[in-house]
C-alpha cells in the first residue's frame, strides 16, 4: 500500500533560519504530492503541490521538488518567520489506489523570535 | 466564496451514544471526503462521496457511516461511540476528487466521555 514518512518533530528554529522538513513516500502508481499546513485550532490548508517527477511546487517562500529517483518531496524555506509556526503534513494521492489523501505523521515547526 | 463549513465545531458525547457531523462543501464541489485526526494515528481517511455515491472507503468499522445529499452536503454518523472515537473529524471538498485540490474545513472536535 501507499505510505508517507516525515521527519519527526518538533523542529525548533530561530527566525530567519533555513528550514528543511524531509518527506519520503511509497506508492503503487504515479502519485501527486502535496504539503499541507495546519495552524492551531484550524483545518488543513494546501501549501503547495507537484503532480509529476521533477515538478517544483512553491508558495509563500516554501518549495518542494518531486524526486522520483529518491521518492522524496522535501519541504524547504530559506528564511522562516514566527508566523510559520504550525504543523506541516506531507501527503500523496495515488489514482491507482483510490482518490484519498495519504498523509505523513506531521512535523511541528516552532520558530522563535 | 465561502469555504468548507463543518458543524458543530465541538461536541461532547457519552460512550454508547451516536453522533452526526455535517459538512457543507464549497459551491460547485461534488466530492466530499472525511478524515479522522488523532494524536496517536494521525490523519486517516474515512470515506469519500461523489454525486451522492460512496466512491472510496477507508479501514474503519461499520459504526462509521456517511451520506451525501443532492446539494453535495455530507453527513457522517458514528454509532455506539467508544472513547477511542475522540478525535478531530475533518471534511475536505474538491471539484471531482483525486488530483484536484482539496479544501478542508476547520473540523469538528468530538470528545467521548
Amino acid at each position: 500500500g501507499n505510505s508517507v514518512t516525515q521527519m519527526e518533530g518538533p523542529v525548533t528554529l530561530s527566525e530567519e533560519a533555513f528550514l528543511t522538513i524531509n518527506c519520503t513516500y511509497t506508492a503503487t502508481g504515479y502519485p501527486s504530492l502535496f504539503w499541507y499546513v495546519q495552524y492551531p485550532g484550524e483545518g488543513l490548508q494546501l501549501l503547495l503541490k507537484a503532480t509529476k517527477a521533477d515538478d517544483k511546487g512553491s508558495n509563500k517562500g516554501f518549495e518542494a521538488t518531486y524526486r522520483k529517483e529518491t521518492t522524496s518531496f522535501h519541504l524547504e524555506k530559506g528564511s522562516v518567520q514566527v508566523s510559520d509556526s504550525a504543523v506541516y503534513f506531507c501527503a500523496l494521492v495515488d489514482n491507482n489506489a483510490g482518490n484519498m489523501l495519504t498523509f505523513g505523521g506531521g512535523t511541528r515547526l516552532m520558530v522563535k523570535p | 466564496k465561502a469555504g468548507v463549513t463543518q458543524t458543530p465545531r465541538y461536541l461532547i458525547k457519552t460512550r454508547g451514544q451516536q453522533v452526526t457531523l455535517s459538512c457543507s462543501p464549497i459551491s460547485g464541489h461534488r466530492s466530499v471526503s472525511w478524515y479522522q485526526q488523532t494524536p496517536g494515528q494521525g490523519l486517516q481517511f474515512l470515506f469519500e462521496y461523489f454525486s451522492e455515491t460512496q466512491r472510496n472507503k477507508g479501514n474503519f468499522p461499520g459504526r462509521f457511516s456517511g451520506r451525501q445529499f443532492s446539494n453535495s452536503r455530507s453527513e457522517m454518523n458514528v454509532s455506539t461511540l467508544e472513547l477511542g472515537d475522540s478525535a478531530l473529524y475533518l471534511c475536505a471538498s474538491s471539484r471531482t476528487g483525486g488530483l484536484t485540490e482539496a479544501f478542508f474545513g476547520q473540523g469538528t472536535r468530538l470528545t467521548v466521555v
